[in-house]
C-alpha cells in the first residue's frame, strides 16, 4: 500500500488479556519501528527492526511486551497480561533503511488505540 | 529529567501572526534533531532533520534552526491549516538509529 497500515485502529480489552497489534509497513522498507504515545506525551520508543531481526529492543518496558517480524515485512506487537497502564496509542513507522530514516524521516501509521479496562 | 523539552505547550495565533516554537535538548552527543507535525488521530509526519549547529532548513512557511542546545521552528504568516501539534525529537550519538527521544510537543492553533 501507499502508507503504513496498522490494525486494528482501536482495541478495547480487559485487564489480564493478551493482545496483538499488527503493522504493515511500506513495501520495500527494511526498517520498522514501534513507538507508544500516551495522552499529552510524545511518542516513546519501544523496538526497532532492521529486516527480520530486532536491532534495538531497549524500549520494551518489561517481558510482557514482545514483537516479531518473521519475514521482514509485517510486524506484530504482542502484549501479555495487559494492564490499565498499557493503555495508549501504539504507533508503527517504517523507512527504506535505518540510515534513510535518519535523513528523510520515518513514515508513521495512524496507530492502534489500545484501551485496557 | 526530560532530555527534550518543548515550549510553549500550546500556542494560539491569528492567521498571519508569525511566531517560533522552541525545543531544548540535553543529550551528550547529538546525531540529529528532527521536527515532526502531528494532526489529531494521525501519526507524526516528518518535516526536517538538522545535524549541526548553524544549520537551517525551510519548507513553505516553516523554517527550522539549530544551536548547540536548542532548535527553533519559525512559522511565518501561518494559516489555519498549519494548526497541529509539532514534535521535536533527538537521536543520540551512541544510540541506535531507531531510537528517537521525543518531546511532549507544542499544540499550535491558528485562527482565521
Amino acid at each position: 500500500g501507499a502508507g503504513v497500515s496498522q490494525t486494528p485502529s482501536n482495541k478495547v480489552t480487559e485487564k489480564g488479556k493478551y493482545v496483538e497489534l499488527r503493522c504493515d509497513p511500506i513495501s520495500g522498507h527494511t526498517a520498522l519501528y514501534w513507538y507508544r504515545q500516551s495522552l499529552g506525551q510524545g511518542p516513546e520508543f519501544l523496538i526497532y527492526f532492521q529486516g527480520t531481526g530486532a536491532a534495538d529492543d531497549s524500549g520494551l518496558p518489561n517481558d510482557r511486551f514482545f514483537a516479531v517480524r518473521p519475514e521482514g515485512s509485517v510486524s506484530t506487537l504482542k502484549i501479555q497480561r495487559t494492564e490499565r497502564g498499557d493503555s495508549a496509542v501504539y504507533l508503527c513507522a517504517s523507512s527504506l533503511t535505518s540510515n534513510i530514516g535518519t535523513t528523510k524521516g520515518y513514515t508513521f501509521g495512524s496507530g492502534t488505540r489500545l484501551t485496557v479496562v | 529529567e526530560d532530555q527534550v523539552t518543548q515550549s510553549p505547550e500550546a500556542l494560539r495565533l491569528q492567521e498571519g501572526e508569525s511566531s517560533s516554537l522552541n525545543c531544548s535538548y540535553t543529550v551528550s552527543g547529538l546525531r540529529g534533531l528532527f521536527w515532526y507535525r502531528q494532526d489529531p488521530g494521525k501519526g507524526p509526519e516528518f518535516l526536517f532533520t538538522l545535524y549541526s549547529a548553524g544549520e537551517e532548513k525551510e519548507k513553505e512557511r516553516l523554517k527550522a534552526t539549530l544551536t548547540k542546545k536548542e532548535s527553533f521552528l519559525h512559522i511565518t504568516a501561518p494559516k489555519p491549516e498549519d494548526s497541529a501539534t509539532y514534535l521535536c525529537a533527538v537521536q543520540e550519538i551512541g544510540g541506535s538509529q531507531g531510537n528517537l527521544i521525543f518531546g511532549k510537543g507544542t499544540k499550535l492553533s491558528v485562527k482565521p
